[in-house]
């Protein structure tokens, strides 16, 4: 089956303890994503990638790190967690093909709350 | 900067009626536009994705449109069930000088859709 998956679907860690959200599609694509979604501020996108080792800031990415280093997976780091990084994320891939539009496919999400 | 503001916030309709969802945007350079389901805490789910060139796409029940020239979208949901409540969003995905796009989305805020028995 076509997806996206997240890991793990749910995460309560302290503050300054490091994760890492993981992400990986089974799609070949190209685009990835990472958005946060908090109540009254919408969906956010923290960073994207175009394409293996190809990455770029997005809306809010203070805080985040990300790498590309396989086309499939696209981890989340969190160096040093603050409560304002508690949230809903997810992780979206889409393809690309030169003129042609694709839809993007979301993961699960991860809730996570720092406390 | 894009934006994108759905209108209503939320709607509470009786099971069978017709209902109208509405999208805009600021920048008409766009490369597609798509709409998503999500239930509370769950994932965004693809209903309809609408490229740059097309008037609308047609899924089931669904139907969406584009008017690209205004900034307009709209979610057309036929003889609506209560498994319809959910959230849906839009989201527009911009083009750039070239024609392509850099893949980011800007979303709404959602329009929160409650369909009673």
């Amino acid at each position: 089956e076509a997806q996206v998956t997240q890991n793990p679907r749910y995460l309560i860690t302290v503050t300054g303890k490091k994760l890492t959200v993981t992400c990986s599609q089974n799609m070949n694509h190209e685009y990835m994503s990472w958005y946060r979604q908090d109540p009254g501020l919408g969906l956010r996108q923290i960073y994207y990638s175009m394409n293996v080792e190809v990455t770029d800031k997005g809306d809010v990415p203070e805080g985040y790190k990300v790498s590309r280093k396989e086309k499939r997976n696209f981890p989340l780091i969190l160096e040093s967690p603050s409560p304002n990084q508690t949230s809903l994320y997810f992780c979206a891939s889409s393809l690309y093909r030169g003129s042609l539009g694709y839809g993007y496919t979301f993961g699960s999400g991860t809730r996570l709350t720092v406390v | 900067k894009q934006e994108v503001t759905q209108i209503p916030a939320a709607l509470s309709v009786p099971e069978g009626e017709n209902l109208v969802l509405n999208c805009s945007f600021t920048d008409s350079a766009i490369y597609n536009l798509q709409w998503f389901r999500q239930d509370p805490g769950k994932g965004l789910t693809s209903l309809l994705l609408i490229q740059s060139s097309q008037r609308e796409q047609t899924s089931g029940r669904l139907n969406a449109s584009l008017d690209k020239s205004s900034g307009r979208s709209t979610l057309y949901i036929a003889a609506s069930q209560p498994g319809d409540s959910a959230t849906y969003l839009c989201a527009v995905r911009p083009s750039n000088a070239g024609g392509t796009s850099y893949g980011k989305l800007t979303f709404g805020q959602g329009t929160i859709l409650t369909v009673h028995p």
